[in-house]
């Protein structure tokens, strides 16, 4: 059982347009939200996150859009760039189920185009 | 800073054997977490140790196991290797548990490969 869920496989965007890279998750007791991204060869780093409390975190050129009661959250990259092609990968964690565990969805590639 | 590092970087095994992988966290950080990555499955939790405790362990046999040591260098085990064993084995770590405030920061990864 998936509890969170990335639904497009891959997402193909031309440089300087806009990805939006969606996410959807089952588990209410989901509060803290994260977006990491893979290069190949490489371990997933860090890219943005957001809290429950929150619906819109911004940094630079990433945004992150929570809608909570669709259990929905979107990853905004504004311009896209080349460098930006990566896997994906959204994940959650719930404070209150005692246990931290990160739990992630299956990645989407973006390719964005020059 | 020295980042995550993992070792070795590419393993291949038969069906039956026993790997060990390990993973040297960042200086200072104390917790550890291991993933398997997989196409069809994504990032998929393995376990988390923490001051030389596994805190929390995710839906895989007893034939993977881990530690950690006093350093918070940590190893990961799989015995009777199968087929379906093959996969990217990615190492965490965070200065404290890993959850909603603390970032985890990726090792490059273990390919591990089973004949």
């Amino acid at each position: 059982d998936q509890q969170v869920k990335q639904n497009s496989p891959s997402l193909s965007v031309q440089e300087g347009r806009i990805s939006i890279l969606n996410c959807d998750y089952t588990n209410s007791m989901f509060d803290y939200f994260l977006w990491y991204k893979k290069y190949p060869a490489e371990g997933p780093t860090f890219l943005i996150s957001i809290s429950s409390i929150k619906d819109k975190n911004e940094d630079g050129r990433f945004t992150v859009f929570l809608n909570k009661s669709a259990k929905h959250l979107s990853l905004h990259i504004v311009p896209s760039q080349p460098g930006d092609s990566a896997v994906y990968f959204c994940a959650a964690s719930s404070s209150r189920s005692g246990s931290d565990k990160l739990v992630f969805g299956k990645g989407m590639k973006l390719t964005v185009n020059p | 800073k020295a980042g995550v590092t993992q070792t070795p970087r590419y393993l291949i095994k038969t069906r039956g054997q026993q790997v060990t992988l390990s993973c040297s966290p960042i200086s200072g950080h104390r917790s550890v977490s291991w993933y398997q990555q997989t196409p069809g499955q994504g990032l998929q939790f393995l376990f988390e140790y923490f001051s030389e405790t596994q805190r929390n362990k995710g839906n895989f046999p007893g034939r993977f196991s881990g530690r950690q040591f006093s350093n918070s260098r940590s190893e990961m085990n799989v015995s009777t290797l199968e087929l379906g064993d093959s996969a990217l084995y990615l190492c965490a770590s965070s200065l404290t548990v890993a959850g909603s405030t603390d970032t985890q920061y990726f090792g490059p990864g273990t390919r591990l490969t089973v004949l």
